[in-house]
């Protein structure tokens, strides 16, 4: 099993559209989780970081369920500016790297 | 530009060379990563420094691969004796402070083609 899995998509979704996407980690004792943003042919970007209570910045949202091992981002009201490549990203234990998924590419459409 | 920087950008080189990349960090950042992304893969970790002091290494860092940061400021990647599957983008990234959770700044990347 891989550490960190995500759906690959593409997810195509018109614009105003909510879109989410999942994402789930194999080692329970993983202590930090990010979503990053990386846009075609350029670097990751921290989107936000995921926080056990849950999080909402804006439009986007993000969960994590530590029982089920289970990440997720929840995007309103889709814009043509987030088609990108969402990466869910994971911190083992005692690590100071950073784990990524795959990534989850979305496509917003007019 | 305050950003993380890497030289140079695009890299084309035969199989058997050797190659050399560089990272300048954002000024004031104690930790630098080198990251490997292959189309359709999120990055890899490679290895990272705190300061000059190589603190781990990825099992992916075989031993053609060394990474210095002599001086705690800019690093170098070296890959000797480049083979094909080294094709990849490399990425640096730097982060200030003693804790992993701090956010990881990524420069632009370096790709590299092995003929």
């Amino acid at each position: 099993r891989k550490e960190v899995e995500q759906d690959p998509g593409p997810f195509n979704v018109p614009e105003g559209a909510t879109v989410a996407f999942n994402c789930t980690y194999s080692n329970s004792a993983s202590q930090s989780f990010f979503w990053y943003r990386q846009d075609c042919r350029k670097e990751p970007k921290l989107l936000m970081s995921v926080y056990s209570s849950g999080n909402e910045d804006g439009r986007f949202t993000a969960q994590l369920n530590r029982a089920s091992q289970y990440i997720s981002l929840l995007i309103r009201d889709s814009k043509l500016s987030d088609s990108a490549t969402y990466l869910c990203v994971v911190t083992p234990p005692g690590y100071s790297t950073l784990t990524f998924g795959k990534g989850t590419m979305l496509l917003v459409s007019p | 530009d305050t950003g993380v920087s890497q030289n140079p950008r695009h890299k084309i080189t035969k199989r058997g060379q050797n190659v050399t990349f560089r990272c300048d960090p954002i000024s004031e950042h104690n930790r630098l990563y080198w990251y490997r992304q292959t189309l359709g893969q999120g990055p890899e970790f490679l290895t990272y420094f705190q300061n000059e002091a190589q603190l781990e290494k990825s099992r992916l860092l075989s031993d053609r691969f060394s990474a210095e940061r002599p001086k705690g400021s800019f690093s170098t990647l070296e890959i000797q004796r480049t083979e094909q599957g080294d094709s990849a983008m490399y990425l640096c990234a730097s982060s200030r402070g003693m804790s992993g959770y701090n956010e990881q700044f990524f420069g632009p990347g370096t790709r590299l083609t092995v003929l």
